[in-house]
């Protein structure tokens, strides 16, 4: 069992829908990434939120807003996606973005479909 | 630019049979090097971290090892459930891992 948790764990939409995704940590972890994983591709970095700011976005299109509501609590909201966003959605936590080279733990993701 | 290198894509071995797999990194000041096991349909799984040439670390049959340009994982007597794809990456402190594209590894009864 992860300590990262990720809801759904399958979600189907379509282009029109709005959607979220849920992930939670009680690590008391500081910092808290989304990932996004095509197969057999590694997970390739969304957004970083350390002290619930948002530190660094990878110029990810505006139909993903991410959400940090508290130290424990990551949201991905979704907005009219293409079908090409279809993926693995992974959710990630460490330990304090002031002591460098943290692992990251991940969940086990939410699986997006976009029909 | 920082990139991370992962060899062989794909390894099939017998049960009991022992093997390395490699990750070769650039990074400009390397904080950090990470092993993970992902199994599919779920999230990396954390294995090891090594910070320094020369740093080696073991959990059951595996043992990481890390020098100034490559870490290897080696496998000791694997079985089919260490079947998975293993992930290197690393990370210069700017909170960014830079990921390998990672070795399937299948291990046959």
């Amino acid at each position: 069992d992860t300590e990262v948790t990720q809801t759904p764990k399958h979600l189907v939409m379509g282009m029109t829908n709005k959607k979220s995704l849920k992930c939670e940590q009680h690590m008391g972890h500081r910092a808290m990434y989304w990932y996004k994983q095509k197969a057999k591709k590694p997970p390739e970095l969304m957004f970083v939120y350390s002290y619930e700011k948002l530190s660094i976005n990878e110029s990810v299109p505006s139909r993903f807003s991410p959400e940090c509501p508290n130290s424990s609590l990551l949201n991905l909201h979704l907005h009219a996606l293409q079908p090409e966003d279809s993926a693995l959605y992974l959710c990630a936590s460490s330990q304090d973005p002031a002591f460098e080279g943290q692992p990251q733990h991940f969940g086990d993701g939410t699986r997006l479909s976009i029909l | 630019e920082d990139q991370v290198t992962q060899s062989p894509e794909a390894l099939r071995l017998q049960e009991g049979e022992s093997s390395s797999l490699n990750c070769s990194y650039t990074v400009s000041g390397l904080r950090g090097l990470f092993w993970y096991r992902q199994d599919p349909g779920k999230g990396p799984e954390f294995l090891f971290t090594l910070y320094s040439a020369g740093e080696e670390k073991e959990k059951e049959r595996l043992k990481a090892t890390l020098t100034k340009k490559e870490s290897f994982l080696h496998i000791t007597a694997p079985k089919p459930e260490d079947s998975a794809t293993y992930l290197c990456a690393v990370t210069n402190g700017a909170d960014k891992l830079i990921f390998g594209t990672g070795t399937r590894l299948q291990v046959f009864p």
